[in-house]
């Protein structure tokens, strides 16, 4: 079946440590990917998003995400976390398909926590 | 702050009522999608319109029904309530009708069935 995976369920990291977030998708061709983070109690902010062309996406907030289509595997990273990164983040694709009813499909989300 | 609105923030309800919760998009856009999020099942792509017209549909459930009215805001009824309706309900709005367009969300509807 098609779908979304992010094997972390939860992730904890220092503050100033990098960070990587895994996705990995199963479709037949390269879905739209994207990265969306939720902050405690608010919705949702897109990251990123990659559709074609440069692998590496830069991000809002410092974000970057690499697609690598070997691996079906869409990761998002940070260099130096900050404290106020602690989130829920999710992976979510949309299906190559054509025609109407695309919907966003979402990851199960990775929790992040930050010690200080 | 994205733009986007919605009210109520709360809602507590019983078995067997019915609610509607309103979103009100980001001045401009005009699509409004409507997400549920449940710790059983995550975020859940429920239902997307464009400038009034159903565009596309997931899993929403046949006692849940929503519109997208001309001022473009969006209303979201659920009826007959069940216990495993009590979730967030979030609404995004994006500007065009493609689903890759980027979507913009509200603080969410937490409703709790009793």
């Amino acid at each position: 079946a098609q779908s979304v995976t992010q094997p972390d369920i939860h992730i904890t990291v220092s503050e100033g440590a990098s960070l990587e977030l895994r996705c990995n998708y199963s479709y037949g061709a390269t879905p739209y990917l994207f990265w969306y983070v939720q902050s405690p109690g608010q919705g949702l902010q897109l990251l990123l998003k990659y559709f074609s062309g440069d692998t590496l996406v830069q991000g809002i907030k410092g974000f970057e995400a690499e697609f690598k289509r070997s691996q079906s595997s869409f990761n998002l990273r940070k260099p130096s976390v900050h404290w106020s990164d602690a989130a829920e983040y999710f992976c979510a694709v949309v299906a190559p398909q054509a025609g109407n009813n695309r919907k966003l499909i979402w990851g199960l989300g990775t929790s992040l926590a930050v010690n200080p | 702050d994205s733009g986007v609105t919605q009210t109520p923030k709360h809602l507590i309800t019983a078995t067997g009522q019915r609610v509607t919760l309103r979103c009100s998009p980001r001045s401009g856009d005009l699509s409004v999608y409507w997400y549920q999020q449940s710790l059983d099942q995550g975020l859940q792509f429920l239902i997307h319109y464009y400038n009034g017209e159903e565009r596309a549909k997931g899993n929403i459930l046949e006692r849940f029904s929503a519109q997208q009215f001309p001022d473009l805001h969006s209303e979201l009824n659920l009826s007959s309530l069940e216990l495993g309706d009590s979730a967030l309900y979030f609404c995004a709005s994006s500007v065009g009708r493609q689903t890759t367009d980027t979507q913009y969300f509200g603080p969410g509807t937490r409703l709790t069935v009793l």
